[in-house]
């Protein structure tokens, strides 16, 4: 079974650029997730899907990031405009639904750097 | 308060030593799950271990085994006979109960590097 598919897995830009990352879940999971990684903050939760519906949007930085799922099998996270303080790894991770502690399984990530 | 503990930064042993990772957690809630994520040089993270704690039963697989005890809040992981290809950074997490949301709490994680 194919795991998260994520594109693009490296991301240079300029600042004020927009950003747009791409994600497909495991076939089945109805559980989306999209972290950000960066050495200072470690792995942080940006923001989580289920059924396609955002749940909690709490750890998105700020306006300038938006995220969708127009389907099931299909996830973006847009940064409009983006920042050098934007540049990090960025995961999507999905899970099955049903309980919350099914374990989320993650893509390779997208390696994004603004200048 | 709810938190994660990985106070070792970085490891470095010998290859065909065993090593233990440590993870120290804190939680109010009776019922909570613990994970083990795996992040190598490569950079995604793989999924190793799910526990949650009404089971204390350790568990080993392969040349990996994981410690649970409740009595000191911790949920340790031993590689024996580690290889190179067990370096890699190493992430425990957990999943409180009582919350209602599905955020994981991450430790900083440890990254473990075996030597030939």
């Amino acid at each position: 079974d194919a795991g998260v598919i994520q594109s693009p897995r490296h991301e240079v830009t300029e600042m004020g650029q927009e950003v747009t990352l791409r994600c497909k879940p495991i076939s089945g999971h109805n559980s989306l997730f999209w972290y950000r990684q960066t050495m200072m903050r470690g792995l942080e939760l940006l923001i989580y899907f289920n059924n396609n519906v955002p749940i909690d949007d709490s750890g998105m930085p700020e306006d300038r990031f938006s995220a969708k799922m127009p389907n099931a099998s299909f996830s973006t996270l847009k940064i409009q405009p983006s920042e050098p303080r934007d540049s990090a790894v960025y995961f999507c991770a999905s899970s099955r639904s049903g309980a919350r502690h099914n374990e989320q399984f993650f893509g390779p990530g997208t390696r994004l750097t603004v200048l | 308060a709810q938190k994660v503990t990985q106070a070792q930064t970085e490891i470095s042993v010998v290859e065909k030593e065993d090593v233990t990772l440590d993870c120290v957690y804190e939680t109010r809630d009776t019922t909570y799950y613990l994970f083990w994520y795996k992040q190598p040089p490569s950079g995604e993270l793989v999924f190793l271990i799910r526990r949650n704690s009404f089971d204390e039963q350790n568990e080993i697989s392969g040349r990996y085994s994981w410690n649970f005890q409740k009595s000191t809040s911790s949920f340790n992981f031993t590689i024996t006979a580690s290889q190179v290809v067990d370096s890699a950074v190493y992430f425990c997490a957990l999943l409180p109960r009582r919350d209602s949301n599905y955020q994981l709490i991450w430790g900083a994680g440890t990254k473990l590097i075996i030597k030939p």
